[in-house]
């Protein structure tokens, strides 16, 4: 199985400010990697797939970047709205190699 | 627009089966695309469960693989998950959700997710 390691647990971060966040694979999982934003009491919304590719309707402001093993989630100047909980999740060599999330990064207000 | 709606009992007791169902409108499930399950205990992190592809063909996490059926019904345009022998781990949100296929593998659509307990 591929673990998904994300990092920081928690960012506090300022309005306007940017913010960095990472994920890195247990192995390489070439681009095969989405990103989702999830709210209090909401489900997890899609950002991001094949790591840099923004969903429909994703603001320009948030980024994806990285390939193989190290991937980066950028918000650039961060909205009251995006404060919330993200994740990553791989979806290399599906299906035989399964579908798994990295434990999610919590943008807190600095 | 694609809707997703999660149902079943909301509280389960140890060692019985968790059902739920999620039923799908705005989409033919007879069209394609993978259908999952996803799990969230209470302040942690996401668990994929498993998907089924609109012909039948399922894909379950290993981990639960021996305690999970997942099975779709295209007369009624849901589908639905199974899990036995709970246990208090198993309490979570449940999210239904639809998995994109075409060289991507990632969940576009969700439901909004219903809260599992499990206790005697």
């Amino acid at each position: 199985e591929i673990v998904m390691t994300q990092s920081p647990a928690t960012l506090s971060v300022s309005p306007g400010e940017r913010a960095t966040l990472s994920c890195r694979a247990s192995q390489s999982v070439s681009s095969n990697l989405a990103w989702y934003q999830q709210k209090p009491g909401q489900a997890p919304r899609l950002l991001i797939y094949g790591a840099s590719t923004r969903a429909t309707g994703i603001p320009a402001r948030f980024s994806g970047s990285g390939s193989g093993t190290e991937f980066t989630l950028t918000i650039s100047s961060l909205q009251s709205e995006d404060f919330a909980v993200y994740y990553c999740q791989q979806y290399n060599n599906w299906p035989r190699g399964g579908l798994t999330f990295g434990g999610g990064t919590k943008v807190e207000i600095k | 627009q694609v809707q997703l709606q999660e149902s079943g009992p909301g509280l389960v007791k140890p060692s019985e089966t968790l059902s739920l169902t999620c039923a799908v409108s705005g989409y033919s499930i007879s069209s394609g695309y993978y259908w999952g399950w996803i799990r969230q205990p209470p302040g942690k992190g996401l668990e994929w469960i498993g998907s089924i592809y609109h012909s039948g063909s399922t894909y379950y996490n290993p981990s639960l693989k021996s305690r999970v059926t997942i099975s779709v019904d295209t007369s009624k345009n849901q589908f639905s998950l199974k899990l036995s022998s709970v246990t208090a781990a198993d309490t979570a949100v449940y999210y239904c959700a639809r998995q994109y296929i075409v060289g991507a593998y990632y969940f576009d659509y969700w439901g909004q997710g219903t809260l599992v307990t499990v206790s005697s």
